[in-house]
């Protein structure tokens, strides 16, 4: 079965300071996915990892997939309250027909 | 573009009753699935769908059918609504290439007494 385990399960912090949330698996993925989600919403898609080692940017936020495809990681740097919500990472299931999500990190940013 | 509907945007059932979910989407995806979330637990997988005609079961499919007459379509049907279904439903479609393209839908927010 795969799993993927996120940690922290809850984080919260002040304007500007950075965090690093994590998603770890004892299975090899062929590609993870970040979504955030806002209370009352679907989760929306933020980013895509697929090759081993992959570093992506999206403004203040990099996401990194680990060199053997088993775990990723998110890093917001200058955290703005508008990054408050819940992050999730997904990974897709061996037939590739539908995402296995993690538990979620719910952060949140205070001014 | 719509993009993912559902519909209701909330139910409240008492146990033992049937009710049908709604999930649409204009996007022409070949994909669609059906998810509950729940307090701590992330999104489970119910039932999914490859194409018109198509579907199978998630992780946790039991207490609900699926059916795909077209391909715009996906409704998730409860036949006999239980407490423990109480949740939040999503619906998401994706094009069969890649998850990059994967929508969710806005979710239904059940509960079952």
């Amino acid at each position: 079965t795969q799993l993927l385990e996120q940690s922290p399960q809850f984080l919260s912090i002040q304007e500007g300071e950075n965090l690093t949330v994590y998603c770890n698996s004892s299975s090899v993925f062929s590609s993870l996915q970040w979504y955030r989600q806002e209370p009352g919403e679907g989760p929306v898609l933020l980013v895509t990892v697929v090759t081993g080692g992959e570093v992506k940017k999206l403004k203040r936020l990099t996401f990194q997939f680990g060199d053997a495809r088993k775990d990723s990681s998110l890093h917001i740097t200058a955290a703005q309250p508008g990054d408050t919500g819940l992050y999730l990472c997904a990974g897709s299931n061996q037939a590739g027909t539908a995402l296995i999500f993690g538990k979620g990190t719910t952060l949140s940013v205070s001014s | 573009n719509a993009g993912v509907t559902q519909t209701p945007k909330f139910q409240v059932l008492k146990t033992g009753q049937s009710m049908t979910l709604q999930c649409a989407q204009d996007m022409n995806h070949e994909y669609m699935s059906w998810y509950r979330q729940d307090p701590g637990m992330g999104l489970r997988l119910i039932h999914y769908s490859v194409g018109a005609g198509i579907t199978d079961q998630g992780e946790v499919p039991n207490g609900y059918n699926v059916s795909r007459s077209t391909t715009e379509d996906f409704p998730l049907r409860l036949l006999s609504a239980a407490p423990s279904q109480t949740s939040v439903y999503f619906c998401a479609s994706r094009e069969r290439g890649g998850w990059e393209t994967q929508y969710f839908g806005p979710g239904t927010r059940l509960l079952v007494l």
